[in-house]
């Protein structure tokens, strides 16, 4: 079966700080990665998707990067951080056949102080 | 990806049927209605999706209309834990764009 991880759980860090979250699916090959992240009440937002290992998709301009060194290892940076990155993070996956449902990891709540 | 309009919020009484509305009228021709919901501090949930026909699976239907332009999720038999953030969105399959969705509350 397949399995997705996330860590940090929880984060907390100063403004202007880097940040580094990862991602890892286990029991699939060739997923396709995204990164969303919830802003306290409001809806996910997409930051990235990526389709491959180096392809990676941006949705939203920001002080935020992505990675995939790795097939199943995706990666969010931020070289300083600001208050309004703070939200929960989620990573998911899906498999590359289309119309298939996304399976979101258990987060990483971030506050940046 | 087409932009879907839900109510803010609903409440449900416990054991009754829950039925959520959602609006995609600039829905393409290829693009999926998908359900997803979101239990408080946890990632989303898949539920269904469908193209054109109604679907059903353990969770839920999806009863979607002829014109394409709205669906309505049924959640049969509402229970406490449905309490949840619901999410519809129009997708061809890669991107998904989830919007602040409908808050669906169940009393007991």
């Amino acid at each position: 079966s397949q399995t997705i991880h996330q860590w940090p759980a929880t984060l907390v860090q100063p403004v202007g700080s880097p940040l580094s979250l990862e991602c890892t699916v286990e029991g699939t090959s060739n997923p396709n990665l995204y990164w969303y992240r919830q802003a306290a009440g409001r809806g996910l937002q997409l930051l990235f998707y990526s389709v491959g290992i180096g392809q990676i998709s941006s949705e939203v301009p920001q002080n935020l990067s992505a990675s995939r060194p790795q097939d199943r290892q995706f990666i969010l940076s931020s070289k300083k951080l600001l208050l309004s990155d703070s939200g929960f993070y989620l990573c998911a996956w899906k498999r590359p056949i289309s119309y298939n449902e996304q399976f979101f990891g258990p987060g990483t709540r971030l506050t940046v102080l | 990806d087409a932009k879907t309009t839900q109510p803010t919020s609903m409440d449900c009484a416990e054991g009754r049927a829950a039925n959520l509305p959602c609006n995609h009228s600039t829905i393409s021709g290829n693009e999926y209605v998908y359900w997803y919901r979101q239990i408080h501090s946890q990632g989303p949930q898949y539920i269904i999706h469908g193209l054109k026909n109604n679907e059903t699976n353990e969770m839920a239907s999806l009863i979607i209309t002829e014109d394409r332009k709205s669906s309505t999720l049924i959640l049969p038999h509402a229970t406490l834990r449905d309490t949840a953030v619901y999410y519809c969105i129009g997708s061809t399959g890669n991107q998904f764009y989830f919007g602040t969705g409908t808050s669906l509350t169940v009393i007991p």
